[in-house]
């Protein structure tokens, strides 16, 4: 299967502990998405990259949330302290190119439990 | 800033009856308009999409969405609904300026037999 794969699926945690979610794009996708997806709420945007650089990252919450694309491939969502009200579903997309006239193709999120 | 507005949280409809789900979006620029279904226990996937020219869009599995720029709306409808149509639906904006795409809250699309 070549669609967006993110790991790990299910992630419990406690409070104040980091964690990282991950995202494998599809295959020559240039352009990656972050939303997080609380329970009876749509996606909520977080960052997107074009290639290696962030375009746009005015969703990430506050500072304790950052995230990477070193390679213009994988990327990593990196939580730290986390809190509570960080429980979420993490959705990982990709695009082959403008996301805004082409095609968001999702992964199927990253369960995260913060106690 | 964009924004969207689903006002249908759910919306129950019979089997082969008609369903319209609301949409209205908030801009100041030029929008892409955009719908995605999620079926149960899977990702979001484009339905159908608003970029220029004829204002019905057609999409997948028999939708399809009017764009309506003096009410600033873009329903989806279908004239005869499926069991297999129950999921969330998802309206989205994003400006013609930029790729961030933002997403409604979804409306629960509920058949019943």
């Amino acid at each position: 299967g070549a669609g967006v794969s993110q790991t790990p699926s299910n992630k419990v945690t406690e409070k104040g502990k980091y964690v990282e979610l991950r995202c494998d794009p599809i295959s020559g996708h240039t352009a990656l998405y972050w939303y997080r997806q609380s329970l009876g709420q749509g996606p909520e945007f977080l960052i997107y990259f074009q290639g290696t650089g962030a375009a746009d990252d005015s969703g990430l919450p506050n500072d304790r949330f950052f995230a990477v694309r070193p390679e213009g491939s994988v990327s990593t969502l990196k939580i730290q302290r986390t809190e509570r009200g960080d429980s979420a579903v993490y959705l990982c997309a990709s695009s082959p190119g403008r996301a805004n006239t082409g095609e968001l193709f999702f992964g199927e999120g990253s369960r995260l439990t913060v106690l | 800033a964009q924004s969207v507005t689903q006002l249908d949280s759910q919306v129950p409809v019979f089997e082969e009856a008609p369903v319209e789900l609301r949409c209205n979006y908030s801009s100041s620029v030029s929008v892409y308009l955009f719908w995605y279904v999620q079926y149960p226990n899977q990702g979001l996937q484009l339905l159908l999409k608003y970029l220029s020219g004829s204002t019905l869009v057609k999409g997948i599995n028999g939708f399809e969405a009017e764009f309506n720029k003096s009410q600033t709306s873009f329903h989806l409808r279908k004239p005869s609904v499926h069991i297999s149509d129950t999921a969330e639906y998802f309206c989205a904006v994003s400006s013609q300026r930029d790729d961030k795409i933002i997403f409604g809250k979804g409306t629960r699309l509920h058949i019943l037999p």
